[in-house]
């Protein structure tokens, strides 16, 4: 199973760049990572993906080193509203025997932004 | 708005009630999924259901009870339910299966707050 670890927390301030490390050490050749955003009593919303090196959209970066053993969510200039949990998930095209796993979500990272 | 509607939003139900949740995606997905979240605890993977047929159970108790009429629709019938299963349950639906070309992107409802009294 590609496990993730993430921190349980983080605290920033408005105008802030924050910086959240997803490790997940057993990720397979075909698997793609994903980071979501979740608020309270709200589904996760998608974010951003990727297979490797950066990607970049409205919302985020993604930066994955070329082991591809760990992943760098960046949020830049955070607001109030980015309060939320984060996640990534590791998942990708797999044999039935491991599916499974590729669906689980690890317990996440709450980032709090203050004033 | 992502596409997937949950209903009802919030559900009361005693122990001994039989009551329903209801999903439905409108993007033309061929998966779905139900996900249980409890207060302060990482989402759980219930149920998957590839093209209209069942692919995973997570050893869910038989109280709940999933069905999959059609692509679109995907239910989650409760019936004897226990305190503890008080959660956000929230459905997801993918264009792919995940053992067929999927790479993680799903797509959640609002979810359905369930109080079991």
């Amino acid at each position: 199973l590609a496990k993730t670890t993430q921190p349980i927390s983080m605290d920033s301030y408005e105008g802030q760049e924050v910086n959240i490390t997803c490790s997940h050490n057993n990720i397979a050749t075909n698997d793609y990572i994903t980071w979501y955003q979740q608020f309270p009593s709200q589904g996760p919303r998608f974010i951003i993906q990727g297979y490797k090196t950066k990607v970049t959209n409205e919302v985020a970066s993604l930066f994955i080193p070329a082991d591809r053993k760990s992943s760098t969510l960046s949020l830049p200039r955070v607001s109030l509203s980015d309060t939320a949990v984060y996640y990534c998930l590791v998942g990708g095209s797999v044999t039935p025997t491991d599916s499974w796993g590729k669906l689980q979500f690890g317990a996440g990272t709450q980032v709090v932004v203050t004033p | 708005e992502t596409g997937v509607t949950q209903t009802p939003r919030h559900l009361v139900m005693g122990m001994t009630n039989k009551k329903s949740l209801k999903c439905e995606q409108h993007l033309g997905h061929n998966a779905m999924y139900w996900y249980k979240q409890s207060a302060k605890k990482p989402l759980e993977l219930m149920f998957v259901y590839n093209f209209k047929e069942q692919t995973e159970n997570n050893s869910v108790p038989s109280r709940f009870s999933p069905e999959c009429p059609n692509s679109s629709h995907l239910f989650l019938h409760l019936h004897t339910l226990q305190p503890e299963d008080s959660a956000l349950y929230l459905c997801a639906s993918s264009r792919l299966p995940l053992a067929g070309g999927n790479t993680g992107e799903l797509f959640f409802g609002e979810g359905s707050r369930l109080t079991v009294l």
